[in-house]
């Protein structure tokens, strides 16, 4: 089983629609939950950071986390054709050591 | 917001030769940097953590020989590909946690392509 799973997609969803990412995680001492965006050809950048269970809001980004179900999710509202990009899942344990998922690849379509 | 860069963004070397990525951060001192690697449509995968002033740490599967680390300051990392072999070419990323940052930043990354 591998450490941080993702679903490869690719997901489409038409623009102005909500797109639901998703993140299951095996270790159960993993502390710190991310979620980058990388687009193609460049490196991941910082979405979103997530501890405590439940919902976290940034804009049109709300990450969602159920430690007992050790699933991660990450909601975008009102997609655009600029948020189409792969998305990874980043989990760290009780080391800085980040593990990640194989990423979703996102398609928003006009 | 902080800065962590990468040099060269680009390089093709002959099988063979050695070359060296730079992975500076441009405003904050960093004890730790990482470096990780990712092959088309794959994930990162963290090769090593590189500590200022002592051996870096190697994950299990990477060779120290053949991937040499330096990091001789606080600001700066070096990751050495000796010999490269057309299976080295890949997309190397360096990331460095800022002070009171909650997660790493990364670098711009450096495409590698041995021919």
């Amino acid at each position: 089983q591998k450490e941080v799973e993702q679903n490869s997609g690719p997901l489409s969803v038409p623009e102005g629609a909500i797109a639901s990412l998703n993140c299951t995680y095996s270790d159960r001492v993993s502390q710190s939950f991310f979620w980058y965006r990388q687009y193609s050809g460049k490196s991941p950048e910082l979405i979103m950071s997530i501890y405590s269970n439940g919902d976290k809001e940034d804009g049109r980004f709300t990450a969602q986390l159920n430690k007992a179900s050790q699933y991660v999710s990450l909601l975008i509202r009102d997609s655009q054709p600029s948020d189409s990009a792969t998305y990874l899942c980043a989990v760290e344990g009780n080391t800085d050591k980040l593990i990640f998922g194989t990423g979703t690849r996102l398609q928003v379509f006009p | 917001g902080a800065v962590v860069s990468q040099h060269p963004s680009r390089v093709i070397c002959k099988s063979g030769t050695s070359v060296k990525i730079e992975c500076r951060s441009l405003d904050f001192q960093a004890t730790t940097m990482f470096w990780y690697r990712q092959f088309p449509k794959q994930s990162l995968m963290l090769m090593a953590t590189s500590n200022e002033g002592s051996k870096a740490t190697y994950e299990q599967g990477v060779e120290k020989d053949k991937f040499l680390i330096n990091h001789a300051s606080l600001t700066l990392s070096t990751l050495t590909v000796t010999s490269a072999h057309p299976e080295d070419s890949s997309f190397y990323i360096c990331s460095a946690n800022p002070p009171k940052a909650d997660t790493q930043y990364f670098g711009p990354g450096t495409r590698l392509t041995v021919l």
